[in-house]
């Protein structure tokens, strides 16, 4: 079956720590996006990607970082500079800008 | 900042009846707009896309866009437990060379559907 998987699925991260965050698709999507969620509130978008070996910052892009060196796979990796992690990230893709994006199941990071 | 603004609710609708559910986004120059479900705990599920004024219905849901007055709007018929959820606004972020670069969500609005 076609989907977006995320994983981990929970993450822990240590103070000074950089974590990566997988999102991987199968659907052959070109765009792909990153967005964090805090609780009651809704998404906020971090970095985006509309075509391989190319990227932009969203909203809330510092402390984060991305690459997007095949088309199927869009990792997150959250650095030791972004002080306020804990956030339920999500990644989405869609086939091009036109159309609707849609979700993984999402990772829940949090701090040690 | 670009701002997409929904009432957090809880927004309570006995079943069988219609939940009516708005947005107002700030954006003048956006042409899509979206609205997804999120059940507690998991990721946002697309419910429904619209791109043109007026409405657009798909079984028991119909949006509306009304882009003079940066308005949409989802109303839900027939509305059931099932549909108890928060359902977020969300608005694509304009490109220029058309379609959108991400999408700046409204913070949800809680559905209670009692039975």
């Amino acid at each position: 079956d076609g989907g977006i998987t995320q994983s981990p699925k929970y993450l822990f991260r240590k103070e000074g720590q950089n974590v990566t965050l997988s999102c991987e698709q199968n659907l052959n999507h070109d765009a792909m996006y990153w967005y964090r969620q805090d609780p009651g509130q809704g998404l906020r978008l971090i970095y985006y990607s509309q075509i391989v070996n190319d990227f932009q910052k969203g909203d809330i892009a510092e402390g984060y970082s991305v690459s997007r060196e095949k088309k199927e796979s869009f990792p997150l990796t959250v650095t030791s500079a972004q002080k306020n992690p804990t956030a339920f990230y999500l990644c989405a893709s869609s086939s091009d800008r036109e159309q609707p994006q849609h979700f993984g199941d999402g990772t829940r990071l949090s701090i040690l | 900042q670009k701002e997409v603004e929904q009432n957090s609710g809880p927004l309570s609708v006995p079943e069988g009846a219609i939940a009516s559910l708005n947005c107002t986004y700030s954006d003048r120059v956006s042409q899509s707009f979206f609205w997804y479900r999120q059940y507690s705990g998991k990721s946002p599920e697309l419910i429904m896309s619209i791109y043109s004024n007026g409405d657009k219905e798909d079984g028991r849901f119909t949006a509306q866009l009304n882009k003079a007055s940066q308005y949409v709007s989802l109303l839900i018929r027939d509305s059931q437990p099932s549909d108890s959820a928060t359902y977020l606004c969300a608005v694509g972020i304009p490109y220029s060379g058309g379609g959108a670069d991400g999408l700046t969500f409204g913070k949800g609005t809680h559905l209670i559907i009692q039975p």
